[in-house]
């Protein structure tokens, strides 16, 4: 079982909806990340967040909005998107500070716009 | 140059066979060095760290070259379990710590 946690587990939205995306991790992580992956792709880092600040933007879209309410939550607020960011969307976290930085993944939210 | 490199096989293998996989890094400021495993449509999960010295678990053997900048994976005596895609993952410092994943090598075990 992991121990990060998504919400929800799959998400079909037109491109003129909103909508958002939720991680929770209870690991007292520092670092939580938001990748992107396509099937047959590697994940690509779009996000991260230490100690609830925003660390790295990978040059991603505006019509992704990340949040980071508290050390445990991650959120990825989505609006206006495109057909082409259908898309597994996959959280991660792991010990800031560690010079290991293992990531802890969540199971993701696939993520359909129509 | 992509800043990891991985052959995205497949590798298709019969049970009880050996393979390798090798991946490189072009970042000489890369500090650690992980294979993941990914089945399909699942999350990825970590396989194993890699270590200056090498470490082995069980079947899986990690090497990390540092002067040559690449790492690679031994698998022995491969179960059908073993078919996946196996992603390499370097970690550099720049403030925070930024995993980069290669492409992935898909391993196909077959009876």
């Amino acid at each position: 079982d992991t121990e990060v946690t998504q919400t929800p587990k799959h998400l079909v939205m037109g491109m003129t909806n909103k909508k958002s995306l939720k991680c929770e991790q209870h690991m007292g992580h520092r670092a939580m990340y938001w990748y992107k992956q396509k099937a047959k792709k590697p994940p690509e880092l779009m996000f991260v967040y230490s100690y609830e600040k925003l660390s790295i933007n990978e040059s991603v879209p505006s019509r992704f909005s990340p949040e980071c309410p508290n050390s445990s939550l991650l959120n990825l607020h989505l609006h206006a998107l495109q057909p082409e960011d259908s898309a597994l969307y996959l959280c991660a976290s792991s010990q800031e500070g560690r010079v290991s930085g293992e990531l802890f993944f969540g199971e993701g939210s696939r993520l359909t716009v129509l | 140059r992509k800043e990891v490199e991985q052959d995205p096989g497949p590798f298709n293998v019969p049970e009880g066979a050996t393979v390798a996989f090798n991946c490189t890094y072009s970042n000489s400021a890369s500090q650690s060095f992980f294979w993941y495993r990914q089945d399909c449509r699942k999350e990825p999960k970590l396989l194993m760290s890699v270590y200056s010295s090498g470490n082995e678990d069980g079947r899986f053997t990690a090497q990390l070259n540092r002067a040559s900048q690449y790492i690679s994976l031994l698998i022995r005596d491969s179960k059908l379990s073993d078919s996946a895609t196996y992603l390499c993952v370097v970690t550099r410092s720049g403030g925070s710590y930024i995993p980069t994943f290669g492409r992935g090598t898909s391993l196909i075990v077959h009876p």
